[in-house]
């Protein structure tokens, strides 16, 4: 069975500063990592994906992630938050179906982000 | 554009009706999932199928049923509305042998007055 933990369900960070949104998984297989975005009243767009390859993931907007094995972590990082960066963020974690030929997926709680200008 | 499509984007209702969403994957997408997604209770998983079986189940009510047809659109039907029902209703589709990563439609929007 795998799980997602997202630390925080809001971070509140000025605009310019760094944002840090905390993301802790526990699988029993090598699992297949993600961050989705959900901006009010759309639908959730991928943000980055890790699938075992390079742990340090770079996404859209400038967004990245670290995989860290050891501590089962995939923070997502921005250097510099933009209001546009304002949206809900959901840490994802899929591994493969046990029949096979499908991909069973399992969404953190999400993270609400505000930005002050 | 993630190529989904859900229709309707919007529907009113009563309680005590029914309702029925429909999403059509992303071609080539074996595998369909839906979501519901309210301000209490969040993001919930409903229903997962893959190229026309159930694969897995979440937090589905027993009013609400889903398939998926022989040409890979679902529907998911709701019924005996009650007011608790009004939430956004997601469809995401996946291919089969990527790594997981959901390609989500814009919702059905689905308010029960």
């Amino acid at each position: 069975a795998q799980s997602v933990t997202q630390l925080d369900s809001h971070v509140s960070v000025s605009e310019g500063t760094p944002v840090l949104l905390r993301c802790n998984y526990s699988s029993s297989y090598s699992p297949s990592l993600f961050w989705y975005v959900q901006h009010p009243n759309k639908g959730l767009q991928l943000l980055l994906k890790y699938t075992s390859a390079a742990t340090l993931v770079k996404g859209i907007n400038g967004f990245e992630a670290e995989f860290k094995k050891s501590e089962t972590s995939f923070h997502l990082t921005k250097p510099s938050a933009h209001m546009s960066d304002a949206a809900e963020y959901f840490c994802v974690v899929s591994v493969p179906g046990v029949s096979g030929g499908y991909q069973k997926v399992t969404f953190g709680t999400g993270t609400k982000l505000q930005v002050i200008p | 554009d993630s190529g989904v499509t859900q229709t309707p984007k919007h529907l009113i209702t009563a309680t005590g009706q029914r309702v029925t969403l429909r999403c059509s994957p992303r071609s080539g997408d074996l595998s369909v999932y839906w979501y519901q997604q309210s301000l209490d209770q969040g993001l919930q998983f409903l229903i997962q199928y893959y190229n026309g079986e159930e694969r897995a189940k979440g937090n589905i009510l027993e009013r609400f049923s889903a398939q998926q047809f022989p040409d890979l659109h679902s529907e998911l039907n709701l019924s005996s509305l009650e007011l608790g029902d009004s939430a956004l209703y997601f469809c995401a589709s996946s291919v089969r042998t990527n790594t997981g990563e959901l390609f989500f439609g814009e919702g059905s929007r689905l308010t029960v007055l």
